[in-house]
């Protein structure tokens, strides 16, 4: 699977808008973009996926770039309950039938000031 | 509908003991995985099923077996504990191929001392 690059770490305030950034500038044609997040002391869950359009659902929005060489997880409003660990990832639509599981990097800690 | 569960939450091993990490699920998926995280680390794959009797190699195999005698259970087994081993094990399944979403357990906490 091609490499994503995320910040380290980012702090935003309640109720504000988070966009959280991440480059993958080797990504294939068909690579999609997966973001999970993890709360303190749970498993992974899943936020959204795309292709090539933005995405939206009730938990966040998904902005692809063009050349689709980055992309960017934006959070409405953010609530306390957003801090966590957002991992970007990518995943061939054509890998193996999903059978290799996925390759977590070490994702941004997004910190939420009240 | 529980989701994804793990059994047990946390263990503590010594060295050279065995042991095996249960995960179950309920929503008839015919993907199962197992991870494991190390301290301020991303998941790595650890062993994988894509359904009923099959078991596959992920990232991080050794010192590690599974097996999927049900289409609803994965369990992985330690033969021998290492202190390497000390994790957070999380288990997860996948309804299908392709890009659907994984849900993850809550995790199992292992000490091996």
């Amino acid at each position: 699977d091609a490499k994503t690059t995320q910040p380290n770490s980012m702090e935003s305030n309640e109720e504000e808008p988070v966009h959280l950034p991440c480059n993958h500038s080797t990504i294939s044609g068909t690579d999609y973009i997966h973001w999970y997040r993890q709360l303190p002391s749970q498993g992974p869950e899943y936020v959204i996926h795309g292709l090539t359009s933005n995405v939206n659902n009730r938990m966040a929005s998904l902005a692809i770039a063009e050349d689709r060489k980055s992309s960017t997880l934006i959070l409405h409003r953010a609530t306390l309950r957003d801090a966590a660990v957002y991992y970007c990832i990518l995943r061939d639509r054509d890998s193996g039938g999903g059978a290799d599981g996925l390759t977590f990097g070490k994702g941004t800690h997004l910190i939420i000031q009240p | 509908n529980a989701g994804v569960t793990q059994t047990p939450k946390f263990r503590v091993l010594k060295t050279g003991q065995s042991m095996t990490l249960l995960c179950a699920q309920d929503m008839n998926h015919e993907y199962m995985y197992w991870y494991r995280q190390d301290p301020g680390m991303g998941l790595r794959l650890i062993h994988y099923s894509v359904g009923e009797g099959t078991t596959a190699k992920g990232e991080v195999p050794d010192g590690y077996n599974v097996s999927r005698l049900k289409k609803q259970n994965f369990l992985l087994g330690l033969e021998s504990a290492a202190p390497s081993q000390t994790s957070v094990y999380f288990c997860a399944s996948n309804i299908l191929a392709g890009n659907y979403e994984q849900y993850f357990g809550p995790g199992t906490r292992l000490t091996v001392t």
